[in-house]
């Protein structure tokens, strides 16, 4: 069974600029969720979307945003790019239920 | 607000065993997790807790005490693999926050022969 995958692997970026992430989650699962990740701050929770839904979201400001398609697949937005922005920006997808959350490989953002 | 201690840094020998600690203020609780994360790589699971008491997978044991907001990731027969970051997350206590996960800073376990 593939696991979580995300794309790009690493992306470069300036301030200003937007980016869209790419997120395909384990077969049969309907959930996907985003984090941040930064020696700083750790793991951060960005939002969750489920069944095309955001069902949950963190304390990021709007510049962050997600959608999820039918297929479960999602992405996330980030506009106006800030050098504050660099990170690893993982997907996790699940099942319901007591099941844990499944972890892509991550994309490295880097802003100059 | 919620909030997620564990140690930053533990240095253990290979063969040993190591007990990584995590404690949690929470308003509520749905279960924490225990994830490995190596270098540069993606988190992958260990555990989850959500009833008192010891869980075992292996050389990997995970323990939860709900009333102390304490659990605790023990790890046997070390090996030099073993050294990742270990991160400790609860579930998100509000309703629908089931997927929604509040992780500790991790703990950076090195073991050395």
């Amino acid at each position: 069974k593939a696991g979580v995958t995300q794309t790009p692997r690493y992306l470069i970026k300036t301030r200003g600029q937007q980016v869209t992430l790419s997120c395909s989650p384990i077969s049969g699962h309907r959930s996907v969720s985003w984090y941040q990740q930064t020696p700083g701050q750790g793991l951060q929770f960005l939002f969750e979307y489920f069944s095309e839904t955001q069902r949950n979201k963190g304390n990021f400001p709007g510049r962050f945003s997600g959608r999820q398609f039918s297929n479960s697949r999602s992405e996330m937005n980030v506009s106006t790019l800030e050098l504050g922005d660099s990170a690893l920006y993982l997907c996790a997808s699940s099942t319901e239920g007591n099941q844990p959350q499944h972890f892509g490989d991550g994309t490295r953002l880097s802003i100059l | 607000g919620q909030n997620i201690d564990q140690p930053t840094e533990m240095t253990a020998t290979e063969g040993a065993i190591v007990q990584i600690n995590c404690t949690y203020q929470t308003s509520g609780f749905n279960g924490l997790f225990w994830y490995q994360q190596h270098a540069g790589e993606a988190p992958t699971f260990l555990s989850y807790n959500v009833l008192d008491g010891l869980e075992e997978k292996g050389r990997f044991s995970s323990f939860l005490s709900r009333s102390k907001g304490y659990s605790y990731l023990l790890l046997k027969e070390l090996q030099m693999k073993d050294s990742a970051s270990y991160l400790c997350a609860v579930r998100d206590p509000d309703k629908g926050g089931y997927n929604k996960l509040i992780f500790g800073a991790g703990t950076r376990l090195a073991v050395h022969p």
